[in-house]
């Protein structure tokens, strides 16, 4: 069984401060993936991650960055959270094929982040 | 560029009912692969279902069954005899053939009154 975990379901942190949110998957996937979720919007893409040490930037990177040091875990950093970035975080995986979209992605529980 | 609509925002059945939630496309390639993902209360998106752009047959697992139609870019998902284990936020999802970035719609959320 593939399994993504997320270090918090629920983090409550103050405007300005450095926030760190960490998935670990232990499937071995090169792919890894940070999603933010808001009502209306669905799930955008922050950034992904194709193999260590390597990151693409998505669609919302403004405000976040990533570090990936080890195969099986992606990090997303908020290096001066604000209001807005309060929302629902997920993270997924997702291995590597010459058949691109074979699989399927694999999801975390998600962080629901709370910024006052 | 790719996109995914889910016009469906909000959609309340009486438990029995029968649902549809739809799901249009867009993309220029040729080769790609449509999913649906089911997001219950807890958060956690489970997978329902993956299809790939060359294959076109219905299918059905249980309550659920899929409608793919290239002619119209739509993969509509119905759920017939809706449970309130069905209550849940529905995702669709394509991924290029060429890409490893999955594009998502905002999501169809679904009440199933008993």
């Amino acid at each position: 069984d593939v399994k993504v975990t997320q270090s918090s379901r629920y983090l409550v942190k103050r405007t300005g401060e450095k926030v760190f949110l960490e998935c670990v998957q232990d499937m071995d996937h090169e792919n890894m993936f940070w999603y933010r979720q808001d009502p209306g919007l669905g799930l955008r893409l922050i950034y992904f991650s194709y193999d260590v040490k390597m990151k693409e930037k998505g669609d919302i990177p403004e405000g976040y960055s990533v570090s990936r040091e080890k195969k099986e875990r992606f990090s997303l950093i908020l290096e001066s959270a604000s209001t807005n970035q309060t929302s629902m975080y997920l993270c997924a995986s997702y291995p590597y094929s010459l058949d691109t979209g074979r699989y399927e992605q694999y999801f975390g529980p998600g962080t629901r982040l709370t910024v006052t | 560029a790719q996109k995914v609509t889910q016009a469906q925002t909000e959609i309340s059945v009486v438990e029995k009912e029968d649902v549809t939630l739809d799901c249009v496309y867009e993309t220029r390639d040729t080769t790609y692969y449509l999913f649906w993902y089911k997001q219950p209360p807890s958060g956690e998106l489970v997978f329902l279902i993956r299809r790939n752009s060359f294959d076109e047959q219905n299918e059905i697992s249980g309550r659920y069954s899929w409608n793919f139609q290239k002619s119209t870019s739509s993969f509509n998902f119905t759920i017939t005899a809706s449970q309130v284990v069905d209550s849940a936020v529905y995702f669709c999802a394509l991924i290029r053939d060429t890409g490893n970035q999955f594009y998502f719609g905002t999501g169809t959320s679904l009440t199933v009154i008993p």
